[in-house]
């Protein structure tokens, strides 16, 4: 079974500044390695997704690394803002693709 | 389209009550989960179906059960409640297995007293 590691559990980061969130997983894996955001009193939504053969995907203010030697890959908010304030999941699939296998979470406070 | 919708929102029982979590999505996926949150420990999978009739154990499948007798519907069960069941319950489903996108709902906050 696919383990996941997420850190650090909570950030606070000035408005404009850079929140940086880790994952490490344990099993090689082909889908997609997704994050998502959840705001209180919401479900998680979709941020952002990376394939396994890609470094790097690039959305607006949002970037995932993805070192797949290490099996490590990373959330990177640029110019972050109070409105960015959530907590983030990390995912990662099983090797067969069958679902998905959470981190435990990050709160993130970005104060104005 | 009304995504994913969770049914009750909030719901108090005792220890030893049964109940049933309703999870509807009008996108027509075939893919449907049922995950736990709790604080710390991030979301875990309970059961999952791959299509109607069908259903799957996730990681903390204990003291549940599902069924998906119909493809936009998937049932939660708790045959008698426990205070270790006291959690948050989200559904997602998605339109293929595991997937980059899962849609969740807005979830069921139960507490076992």
């Amino acid at each position: 079974q696919q383990q996941v590691k997420q850190s650090p559990q909570s950030l606070i980061v000035q408005k404009g500044g850079i929140s940086i969130i880790n994952c490490a997983y344990e099993n090689t894996a082909f889908d997609y390695f997704p994050w998502y955001q959840q705001f209180p009193g919401k479900g998680p939504a979709l941020l952002i997704a990376i394939r396994p053969d890609v470094s790097e995907k690039k959305e607006g203010r949002f970037t995932i690394s993805f070192n797949k030697s290490a099996k490590q890959f990373s959330l990177h908010i640029m110019d972050s803002q109070p409105g960015d304030s959530a907590t983030y999941f990390c995912a990662a699939p099983e090797t067969s693709g069958s679902r998905l296998t959470f981190g435990e979470g990050t709160q993130l406070t970005v104060n104005p | 389209n009304a995504g994913v919708t969770q049914t009750p929102k909030f719901r108090v029982l005792k220890t030893g009550q049964s109940m049933t979590l309703l999870c509807a999505q009008d996108m027509n996926h075939e893919y449907m989960y049922w995950y736990r949150q709790d604080p710390g420990m991030g979301l875990r999978l309970i059961h999952y179906s791959v299509g109607e009739g069908t259903t799957a154990k996730g990681e903390v499948p204990d003291g549940y059960n599902v069924s998906r007798l119909k493809k936009q519907n998937f049932l939660l069960g708790l045959e008698s409640a426990a205070p270790s069941q006291t959690s948050v319950y989200f559904c997602a489903s998605s339109y293929s297995l595991g997937g980059q996108t899962q849609y969740f709902g807005p979830g069921t906050r139960l507490l076992v007293l």
